[in-house]
């Protein structure tokens, strides 16, 4: 089955450091997402992604946070100046837009020092 | 608005054994609902899910889950557990549909399963 690739696997940061989790999502997919899991708390939704513009975000997806395409496969998340708090597991997901089904990647753990 | 609740962060149960994780939903619309599950150091994966027809989905590996309306329950259940089964399960409901497809998840429930 095809997969939704992400890394690194694991980031370590200091705070105030700007950060960027890559994801390479499945090629044929539309639509793209990302989502974190702070530890012992629910998987959060932060933003859907299509056509090349955000089409939805939450309120944890603040001015710190961006989304970009950069070239046509690959998919990244920036974090422009890390808080301790936004140390989380965070998810990348992609979609085709004809089902319900996400297919997500394994995830990027970000520890922010 | 749409919200999850699953009862029980943890569950252990012997191998052989039935597998019950609860899941509750609150949605103002007709909801379609998901189970995932998460093994060690792997991605969220799909088990089943319900969107409309038939209230008793089959996943893989096994489990099902039944669409009870009147309950607002979405809970997995499967008859014998196999050590391989203990991962985190996730239960979540879809807003959006069409196009983009937004999940409002659970907080999950970690299953153990023991000889």
């Amino acid at each position: 089955e095809p997969e939704v690739t992400q890394t690194p696997s694991h980031q370590v940061t200091q705070m105030g450091q700007e950060v960027i989790l890559r994801c390479v999502p499945i090629s044929n997919h539309l639509y793209f997402y990302w989502y974190r899991q702070i530890l012992g708390q629910k998987v959060e939704f932060l933003v859907s992604f299509y056509n090349n513009e955000i089409s939805e975000k939450s309120e944890i997806f603040d001015d710190q946070f961006s989304v970009e395409r950069p070239d046509g496969s690959n998919f990244t998340l920036k974090i422009r100046s890390t808080k301790l708090e936004d140390s989380a597991m965070y998810f990348c997901a992609s979609s085709d837009g004809l089902n319900e089904k996400l297919f997500f990647g394994s995830g990027t753990q970000l520890s922010v020092l | 608005a749409q919200s999850v609740t699953q009862l029980g962060s943890h569950v252990s149960v012997s191998e052989g054994a039935l597998v019950l994780l609860r899941c509750n939903y609150s949605s103002s619309v007709p909801p379609y609902l998901f189970w995932y599950v998460q093994y060690p150091n792997q991605g969220l994966q799909l088990l089943l899910k319900y969107t409309t027809g038939a209230t008793l989905v089959k996943g893989i590996n096994g489990f099902e889950a039944e669409f009870k309306k009147s309950e607002t329950s979405f809970h997995l259940t499967k008859p014998s557990a196999h050590m391989s089964d203990a991962a985190e399960y996730f239960c979540a409901v879809m807003t959006a549909r069409g196009g983009y497809n937004k999940l409002i998840f659970g907080a999950g429930t970690r299953l153990a399963v023991h000889p």
